[in-house]
């Protein structure tokens, strides 16, 4: 979607390994998010951020480390690759205000062998 | 944030208007109805909100129950690309909660 971006698109990666996964925005937005999604779960928050290094876990934060040093990026390290983390992983950006609409990025498909 | 209960599948004809019906009715005051789409499998697409009063777009409108504890996203004349899961989702902090929404397919 126009405004955000995300980096890889896919990926293919060992077990064990560290990935990061890139969100970029050119909105100026404070709020941004990560979230996957795995058939039958929809889509789970990992992490979200309310502005430069400011960040929270979501409800499936575990293995997943998060950071923000300038508005424009969010990144998502899984510090050691899992099966279980092969997913698709979507970016969300939100302008301050509370009633705003997301919007998402076209997300990273991510395999774990 | 408020659960919400959404059928699973629907189906609708080309040209005609699509009802999609969702419950919330442990919503509270403060909290707003969201609904948004995901078409295959892009990232979700926010459709519309509301708080207590109906409202519309171009691409939707929104009909919220006087109760609030119901509400209708109505796609006025559906197409072939509207077929997407549909969510419906309440929420009052600054997190967005994901429910399983309903798969609203298209027919020609």
């Amino acid at each position: 979607d126009a405004g955000i971006t995300q980096s890889p698109r896919h990926k293919v990666t060992e077990t064990g390994t560290p990935v990061t996964l890139r969100c970029h925005q050119t909105e100026n937005h404070r709020y941004m998010y990560w979230y996957r999604q795995d058939p039958g779960h929809g889509l789970r928050l990992i992490h979200y951020s309310y502005g430069v290094k400011d960040t929270d876990k979501g409800e499936v934060s575990d293995g997943y480390s998060v950071s923000r040093s300038k508005t424009e990026d969010f990144l998502l390290t899984l510090e050691s690759a899992t099966s279980s983390q092969t997913s698709v992983y979507f970016c969300a950006i939100r302008p301050s205000g509370q009633h705003y609409g997301y919007t998402f990025g076209s997300g990273t498909r991510l395999t774990v062998v | 944030d408020a659960k919400t209960t959404q059928p699973p599948s629907m189906d609708c004809a080309e040209g005609r208007a699509a009802n999609l019906p969702c419950n919330h009715s442990t919503i509270s005051g403060n909290e707003y109805v969201y609904w948004y789409r995901q078409i295959h499998s892009q990232g979700p697409q926010y459709i519309i909100h509301g708080l207590k009063n109906n409202e519309t777009n171009e691409m939707a409108s929104l009909i919220i129950t006087e109760d609030r504890k119901s509400s209708t996203l109505i796609l006025p004349h559906a197409t072939l690309r509207d077929t997407a899961v549909y969510y419906c989702i309440v929420r009052e902090v600054q997190k967005l909660v994901f429910g399983q929404g309903t798969r609203l397919t298209i027919n020609p």
